[in-house]
């Protein structure tokens, strides 16, 4: 079975500030990896993915994520944030194969960017 | 455009009846639909997985004689909550996957049993 933590319920922050959010998972198998973006009131929209190759990740909107197997962590980043990057983020992962098809996600980071 | 259309965005039911949610997937066909619920501050939780053709996959816990799910195309799935109740308010998600790794979700469907 497969259990994702985020550490951080809710993570303020100022406009044009730097912000991590932070996820970490547990798997006996190898997963891929993937960081959702939800607005209030609308279903979620991926934001990035890990399948395999590079453990750097980006998003069009200046998002990264780095895999990082030792440590188990799949850390959200953005060097500066917006007021429009106010969201709930899930991080979430899944089997590689065999087993369970279904997406595990945490709980969620609430992301609150203030001017 | 949406991969994934979900309907309707929003409900208010009374105690006592059912509540039909659709879920289509508009690009592509999909012999696997996901349907999860979300409440106020909390992840999402997978409730059932419902295949094509056949009956669905409910998770433990998850009543299937109260959330009844079809889907009878390749591009559309329902979940129907029977005899709701206040306690069933909650806001409910659709996914389609594709491939082997990227799922879609609907907007999602805000429940309120009054």
């Amino acid at each position: 079975a497969q259990s994702v933590t985020q550490l951080d319920s809710q993570v303020p922050v100022f406009e044009e500030a730097p912000v991590e959010l932070r996820c970490n998972y547990s798997s006996s198998v190898s997963v891929y990896l993937f960081w959702y973006v939800q607005y209030p009131n609308q279903g979620l929209q991926l934001l990035l993915k890990y399948l395999s190759g590079s453990t750097l990740v980006e998003s069009i909107n200046g998002f990264e994520a780095e895999f990082n197997k030792s440590q188990t962590s799949f850390h959200l980043r953005k060097p500066s944030v917006h007021i429009s990057d106010t969201a709930e983020y899930f991080c979430a992962v899944r089997p590689l194969q065999g087993g369970s098809e279904k997406l595990v996600f945490g709980k969620g980071t609430k992301l609150t960017v203030n001017p | 455009g949406a991969v994934v259309s979900q309907h309707p965005s929003w409900v208010i039911c009374k105690s006592g009846t059912s509540v039909k949610i659709e879920c289509r997937s508009l690009d592509f066909q999909a012999t696997t639909m996901f349907w999860y619920r979300q409440f106020p501050k909390q992840s999402l939780m997978l409730m059932a997985t419902s295949n094509e053709g056949s009956k669905a996959t409910y998770e433990q816990g998850v009543e299937k004689d109260k959330f009844l799910i079809n889907h009878a195309s390749l591009t559309l799935s329902t979940l129907t909550v029977t005899s709701a109740h206040p306690e069933d308010s909650s806001f409910y998600i659709c996914s389609v996957r594709r491939g082997n790794t990227e799922a879609f979700f609907g907007q999602g469907t805000r429940l309120t049993v009054v």
